[in-house]
């Protein structure tokens, strides 16, 4: 079965300051990975996927994650934190496929510092 | 591209009551999903549907809950005799073809407020 774990409910970063949310999953075959952003009473928005192509993945917005198998992990980064970054923040596996739809983890809500 | 639709975005109903949530995916989009989100949880899937066909229901579809998707494009999600418990956003999805890794795209959903 397949799990995700974010580290952190809550992280709280200085505007201009580096972003690190972390996700770690658990899966049973060779997983495809999603972060997912989600702003206050709306849908959640791609920012980047992991499909076993490059480890290292760029999304929108500025954010990148690195695929580390012997960590099983898939952490969030962003070199430089804005004000319009603050939201809800959520990792997912897709293990049977993406069209069988993905476990999220319970999301890291990023607070931006001014 | 005018993206995953859901009608309507809030609902408040009273405890007992039937209520019903409309999505319309991206067009040619044959797989659609429901999920379900409550505060400070991630998504929950619920089930989804390949064209018209339900090919899969989660243990959290209780029997109250049933969707259909009739002609393989928009889809109903029911909930009948709602309780306090079902109060929640829920959320619908839909993606191109059933390729592992394919992306799925998110209406911006549908929050259910049981009285």
């Amino acid at each position: 079965a397949q799990s995700v774990t974010q580290l952190g409910s809550h992280v709280s970063v200085s505007e201009g300051a580096l972003v690190l949310l972390r996700c770690n999953y658990s899966s049973s075959v060779p997983p495809y990975l999603f972060w997912y952003v989600q702003y206050p009473n709306q849908g959640l928005q791609l920012l980047l996927k992991y499909t076993s192509a490059a480890t290292l993945v760029k999304g929108i917005n500025g954010f990148e994650a690195e695929f580390k198998k012997s960590e099983t992990s898939f952490h969030l980064t962003k070199p430089s934190a804005h004000m319009s970054d603050a939201a809800e923040y959520f990792c997912a596996v897709s293990e049977r496929g993406g069209a069988d739809g993905l476990t999220f983890g319970k999301g890291t809500h990023l607070i931006i510092q001014p | 591209d005018t993206g995953v639709s859901q009608d309507p975005r809030h609902k408040i109903t009273k405890r007992g009551q039937n209520v019903t949530f409309r999505c319309d995916p991206i067009s040619e989009h044959n797989r659609l999903y429901w999920y379900r989100q409550t505060l400070g949880q991630g998504p929950e899937f619920l089930t989804y549907f390949q064209n018209e066909a339900q090919l899969e229901k989660s243990r959290l579809l209780s029997d109250r809950f049933s969707a259909e998707r009739p002609k393989g494009s928009f889809s109903t999600l029911e909930i009948q005799r709602t309780e306090q418990g079902d109060s929640a956003m829920y959320l619908c999805a839909s993606s191109l073809g059933s390729q592992r890794g394919n992306t799925i795209y998110f209406g911006e959903g549908s929050w259910l407020t049981v009285v």
